[in-house]
């Protein structure tokens, strides 16, 4: 079975600019999440999606974060306009149920982003 | 609301010697607890859960936690420490809908 797929695995560019990250979680699973981590830091939750609608995006910085997953499967997350704070590794996870299921969510690798 | 706490960043332990990671939780609600393991330029992987029954919880790679409600510990353990443990470990508490909350983490440094 394939894992959380991830890309780009490492991304630079200078504040202001904007930047996207893309997730294929694990086929078939109903719910989907991004995390932030910063360096030093456990990872944090930014929004979650069951199917392709959103159950929490309370810590998402709206202001210049947006995230989609509009089938339902793939999903990306955008910052626009990068700030010098961003600089983060963004998890992807998947997890088979329904959002309020106990389950396992399973990690990506992983987008390392440096804002310079 | 959750929230973990790991005590000491860093652990520095040998090639054999006992490895112990702290992990102290708040919940408002009865928890689901996990440990969580990182290695370098990876995502993170499932090492073992706790959510009900049986309060020492085995997992992969020979760890295993105790949940000690009177005591709000979750603390992981594993008797002998091999050179491929090294990595960064860290313990999470569900929260409605599935959502994680994460310790700060602790980096595990084994020595030859």
């Amino acid at each position: 079975e394939a894992g959380v797929a991830q890309s780009p695995r490492y991304k630079i560019i200078e504040k202001r600019q904007s930047v996207a990250f893309w997730c294929n979680p694990i086929s078939g699973h109903a719910t989907l999440y991004w995390y932030q981590q910063i360096l030093g830091q456990g990872p944090k939750l930014l929004i979650q999606f069951q199917n392709n609608g959103v159950v929490d995006d309370s810590q998402l910085p709206k202001d210049r974060f947006s995230a989609e997953r509009l089938k339902g499967v793939d999903s990306t997350l955008k910052i626009q306009p990068a700030k010098l704070e961003d600089s983060a590794v963004y998890l992807c996870a998947s997890s088979p149920g329904l959002a309020g299921a106990v389950d396992e969510q399973f990690f990506g690798p992983g987008t390392r982003l440096t804002v310079l | 609301a959750q929230s973990v706490t790991q005590l000491g960043s860093h652990v520095s332990v040998s090639e054999g010697a006992l490895v112990l990671l702290r992990c102290n939780y708040s919940s408002s609600v009865p928890p689901y607890l996990f440990w969580y393991v990182q290695y370098p330029n990876q995502g993170l992987q499932l090492l073992l859960k706790y959510t009900t029954g049986a309060t020492l919880v085995k997992g992969i790679n020979g760890f295993e936690a105790e949940f000690k409600k009177s005591e709000t510990s979750f603390h992981l353990t594993k008797p002998s420490a091999h050179m491929s443990d090294a990595a960064e470990y860290f313990c999470a508490v569900r929260a409605a809908g599935n959502k994680l909350t994460f310790g700060g983490g602790t980096r595990v440094l084994v020595k030859p």
